[in-house]
Formats: structure tokens, sequence, C-alpha cells
């Protein structure tokens, strides 16, 4: 049971260049969530998806779009990388919303120089 | 003021040793989570509350709604116990609002 998979673990980006960040649950969850997480900071809501087909903003998604591809995926695009986007990304997923328990992939760490 | 406030930010400990870890939230919430997150980085769920008290092996959470805070304890606490602990709570049904994390070494 691989509950939440994010792919790639690690990712170094130029200024200006795209990339998206891949995430998929096999837990049959409605809901799925990309977060960031900056040193001194708690996480902050990119994007969620609260169920297949909707997408809604969250705190910080200037920067960022999102797909909501079937229910297992979720991703993440960087349109035009910038060095405020270096960050650790989450990508989770939870069965009906955050008053749910929450299941978290491991992580991307994105370095954009 | 931040809306999920922890303390300590930083706990070390001796192995055995008993540890609380406090939870203080300013909004009305529908449910608070307690997380995990090992230097590795990933993140492991640990307790989801809404009332009362919940305890995992050596792990307990408690919440108490009126006084909008929570704690997090480990009995007998262990090296492997060390990582950050994180409060979360849920403000509606599409968002958690994070506290910073409690940085928790156990030294053997």
């Amino acid at each position: 049971n691989a509950g939440v998979t994010q792919t790639p673990k690690f990712q170094v980006l130029k200024t200006g260049q795209s990339m998206t960040l891949q995430c998929a649950q096999d837990m049959n969850h409605n809901s799925m969530y990309w977060y960031r997480q900056d040193p001194g900071m708690g996480l902050r809501l990119i994007y969620y998806s609260a169920s297949e087909g909707t997408t809604d903003k969250g705190e910080v998604p200037n920067g960022y779009n999102v797909s909501r591809l079937n229910k297992r995926e979720f991703s993440l695009r960087l349109e035009s990388a910038a060095p405020s986007q270096t960050s650790v990304y989450f990508c989770a997923s939870s069965s009906q919303g955050m008053n749910t328990e929450a299941f978290f992939g491991q992580g991307t760490r994105l370095t954009v120089v | 003021k931040n809306e999920v406030e922890q303390s300590p930010q930083n706990l070390t400990a001796q192995e055995g040793e008993f540890i609380t870890i406090n939870c203080s939230y300013s909004v009305g919430i529908s449910a608070l989570h307690w997380l995990q997150q090992h230097p590795g980085g990933g993140i492991v769920s640990l307790f989801m509350l809404s009332s009362g008290k919940k305890k995992h092996g050596r792990l307990i959470a408690t919440i108490n709604i009126q006084e909008k805070h929570s704690s997090l304890h480990i009995t007998a606490s262990h090296p492997r116990d060390s990582a950050v602990y994180i409060c979360a709570v849920g403000t509606s049904g599409s968002r958690l609002t994070f506290g910073e994390g409690t940085q928790l070494t156990v030294n053997p």
C-alpha cells in the first residue's frame, strides 16, 4: 500500500524554468492538497482539490497552477520558477476534507537558482 | 499572533522522560491534528481529535475545546521519538492551519 507518492524528491531549477510536481494516492481519497514548508513557518496551503473535478486556491497560490487529473492524481505546476519558490513541497490527501485523517507524501525539495 | 501557537519550540529530553508539547489556537475549530515529521522529512499523522483524549502506544493527545488548547504527551521517551511534532487545526472542511512545530530531541 503506497499511500501518497510524490515525485521527484529533489529538483534544482534555474529561474524561469518550468516543472510539474506529480502526486498520486491509492486510498480512493476525495480530497488532495499541495503545501509548501519554509523555515520558521508552518506548512502553508497552495492549492487544494476537495473532490475530483474541482480545485481551489489556498493561502499562497501565486506562481502555481494545479490539475486534478483524475481521482488519484493531483499535479502542481510552476510555469516560471522564481527563487522565492525554493521550498519543500508536500502533497497530502484525505478521505473527505481536513476533518478526516491526512496522509502526506515524502516531500519534494525544490531549489530555484 | 499566529492562529496556532506551539510550545516549546525546542525540547531536549533524556531517554525515559515524560514529554509534553502544547498547542494553543485562537479560532473555532472542527478538528485538531498532531503530526510527526522525521529528519528524513516525511510527515505522518499521529492523531486527529475533536474532543477528549486519544492514546496510541506511548503517545497520548488531549484537547480542551473551551480553553482552545491541546497537548501531546510521550511516555517513556526514546531516541527514536526525536522528530518535529506539528499541531494543525481544521477551521473549515478543506483547510488546515499549522503551527511551526516543536523540535524534540531525546538523548540516550
